[in-house]
């Protein structure tokens, strides 16, 4: 168990729609990060928060947003979902610098998305 | 960020030692090297970290050369539980930075 707690753990929806992913990072950890993992793309970063703010950005596509909240808990927004969509997606999260983090991340169990 | 390459997939049996190599060349001063394992619909697991030489864990060893252009992640005896994917990252070791996945090496483990 790494600590990070992602829900929901599966998730079918239409295309059009919108879904949110949750993610509760580890106790104390101040950097949440987002991946999206499919078949033919591998793992891919797709946004960073620090502490609440944004702090680096990947492929992450404008139909897609996330935020941190000040209890450090972060979400996934994904809206006019298509077909492509379908994916795994990771949240991780690490500790910052000044709690004498690395860059080691500890993954959550992942989300499975279905967009049918 | 320093790009990686390392094999697309090796194949291994029980009880053998796998040496997985990775090449890094554009490494930079302040980055460090770390390996993780992922099981199929699982997320990524750390698994060892360094900088240079070598470091040892209860699970894998790291070797790295003094000019540290590649690291070699070796895992004793493995097992059959030990087929995975193994992605070698090269970053900062700080809390600030963002780690890019590549392609990472299957290794397949048999009987």
């Amino acid at each position: 168990d790494s600590g990070v707690t992602q829900t929901p753990k599966h998730l079918i929806t239409a295309t059009g729609q919108r879904v949110t992913l949750r993610c509760s990072p580890r106790s104390g950890d101040l950097s949440v990060y987002w991946y999206q993992q499919s078949l033919d793309q591998g793992l891919q970063f797709l946004i960073q928060y620090y502490n609440g703010e944004e702090r680096a950005k990947g492929n992450i596509l404008e139909r897609f947003s996330a935020q941190q909240f000040p209890d450090l808990h972060s979400e996934l927004n994904l809206s006019s979902l298509e077909l492509g969509d379908s994916a795994l997606y990771f949240c991780a999260s690490s500790a910052g610098p000044e709690q004498g983090g690395g860059n080691t991340i500890y993954f959550g169990e992942g989300s499975w998305l279905t967009v049918v | 960020l320093a790009k990686t390459t390392q094999p697309i997939s090796m194949d291994s049996y029980e009880g053998q030692e796998v040496n997985i190599t990775c090449s890094h060349n554009n490494i930079a001063t302040n980055d460090y090297i770390t390996w993780y394992q992922q099981f199929p619909s699982q997320g990524p697991r750390f698994i060892i970290q360094g900088y240079k030489t070598k470091v040892t864990n209860e699970v894998a060893s790291l070797f790295i050369p003094a000019d540290r252009k590649s690291s070699t992640l070796s895992l004793p005896r493995v097992s059959l539980s030990d087929t995975a994917v193994y992605y070698c990252l090269v970053g900062v070791n700080s809390g600030y930075s963002t780690l890019t996945f590549g392609k990472g090496t299957m290794l397949l483990v048999s009987p």
